[in-house]
């Protein structure tokens, strides 16, 4: 199985910062790499898909770069909505499979 | 607006069955592959299962192969996913998420049902 690694559980920062969320895979996945964002009390929404992608509706404040083994999630200028959980997710082959996940929480 | 609202969760015993249901709305439900994953408590994310548009190709994790069913009925919007011979390792809130027309991400996702296996 693919093994992905968020090498940051938690990360403090502060409105108007901007951030950096690393993400690498065991093997190369190519960009076939999505992140996700949980808040609580909220479902998970996708952000970013094939390493760099804007889903619809994502602020352009987001953005996803990398590719091979080595991904990161970059936010710039915070806000406060943003603080939450992020995830990647590799789908380039079965098991697909999720990093640990890091926990942005407000400083 | 996409809606995924699941539901079926709830107590059962070591080695009984129990079956998940997902009710889609908000997109045309027969058109999109369908996904089943889940997260224990305090663990990661880990993908379950996944069922194209047609039932055509299904996909299951390791971990519950031989003992879960996803299915869907695209009359009634609904994916399912069937569930027997329930381990303690089962224990999860289980998120139904939509795919993507391409690709094995998932769109959206529902709020999730839990599921506690307990004697």
């Amino acid at each position: 199985d693919v093994q992905m690694t968020q090498s940051l559980s938690y990360l403090a920062a502060s409105p108007g910062e901007s951030v950096s969320i690393s993400c690498k895979a065991s093997k190369s996945i190519s960009n076939y790499l999505a992140w996700y964002q949980q808040k609580p009390g909220e479902a998970y929404k996708l952000l970013i898909y094939s390493g760099s992608t804007l889903q619809s509706g994502t602020p352009s404040r987001f953005s996803g770069s990398g590719s091979g083994t080595d991904f990161t999630l970059t936010i710039r200028s915070l806000e406060p909505e943003d603080f939450g959980l992020y995830y990647c997710q590799q789908y380039y082959e079965k098991p697909w499979t999720f990093g640990g996940g890091t926990k942005l929480e407000l400083k | 607006e996409v809606q995924l609202v699941e539901s079926g969760g709830g107590l059962v015993q070591p080695g009984r069955s129990l079956k998940l249901s997902c009710l889609a709305s908000g997109f045309t439900f027969s058109n999109y592959g369908m996904n089943w994953i889940r997260q224990a408590p305090g663990k990661g994310l880990e993908w379950v299962a996944s069922i194209s548009s047609s039932s055509s190709y299904i996909y299951y994790a390791d971990t519950v192969k031989g003992r879960f069913t996803i299915s869907r009925d695209n009359a009634k919007n609904t994916l399912y996913l069937q569930m027997t011979s329930l381990r303690s390792e089962d224990t999860a809130l289980y998120y139904c998420a939509k795919g993507p027309r391409r690709g094995y991400y998932f769109d959206y996702w529902g709020q999730g049902v839990m599921v506690t296996v307990s004697s």
